[in-house]
């Protein structure tokens, strides 16, 4: 059974870093993409970055260039994301995502449950 | 960044009707979309992907259709069960996967 699990999520002042983690199980993780989506409170889906499975290809969202740096290890089959200058705007919760790629193109079969990040002063 | 708009933005059906949502891409993405569900304190589930391609275990009543810009899913006849938020997601620049800002599918 595939299982994503986050975790890292926290209350964090505006300027400040938090880094989340997402631990992998159920499938062969090296072989595949992961993501990172977020959801801000009442609010809609927005990609915020993805990675390759061997780290060559890596993409952020306008939103969080510059400030978040996407990681992974596959040794320890973790996902990670550093925030870094985290601003109010960045609350919300944080999903980890499989990708998977087919003929049909690049899609997210699997989600965690998500963490919570609360950016406030 | 492509950009994805979906219409409407919520709707109201009964049970056992027709329903259809729309996207739109800002540029062409041939066939890379896909649709996701979601319930409320719930994970996105994937429905279809490759804007045709139902996910395994997916109920036959959701269908997708389009390419280039233009997209949309169907539900045949809603169950109650399938209330919830709708959200289409390209997939041409990946990893980048941009998504639409949602349809909120409510019972009337």
């Amino acid at each position: 059974e595939v299982q994503l699990v986050e975790s890292g999520g926290g209350l964090v002042q505006p300027g400040r870093s938090l880094r989340l983690s997402c631990a992998a199980s159920g499938f062969t993780f090296d072989d595949y993409a992961m993501h990172w989506v977020r959801q801000p409170p009442g609010k809609g889906l927005e990609w915020v970055s993805g990675i390759n499975w061997n780290s060559g290809n890596i993409g952020y969202a306008e939103s969080v260039k510059g400030r978040f740096t996407i990681s992974r290890d596959n040794a320890k089959k973790s996902l990670y994301m550093q925030m870094n200058s985290l601003r109010a705007e960045d609350t919300a919760l944080y999903y980890c995502a499989k990708g998977r790629a087919a003929a049909g193109g690049h899609y997210f079969d699997y989600w965690g449950q998500g963490t919570l990040v609360t950016v406030s002063s | 960044d492509i950009q994805m708009t979906q219409s409407p933005s919520s709707l109201s059906a009964s049970v056992g009707d027709r329903v259809t949502i729309t996207c739109r891409a800002t540029q062409s993405i041939n066939s890379y979309l896909n649709w996701y569900q979601q319930k409320p304190g719930k994970a996105p589930k994937l429905l279809i992907f490759g804007a045709s391609n139902l996910q395994s275990g997916v109920p036959s009543r959701f269908s997708g259709s389009g390419s280039g810009t233009d997209f949309t899913l169907t539900i045949s006849s809603l169950q109650p069960e399938d209330f919830a938020t709708y959200y289409c997601q390209q997939s041409y620049s990946a990893p980048r996967g941009s998504f639409g800002q949602g349809t909120k599918l409510e019972i009337k």
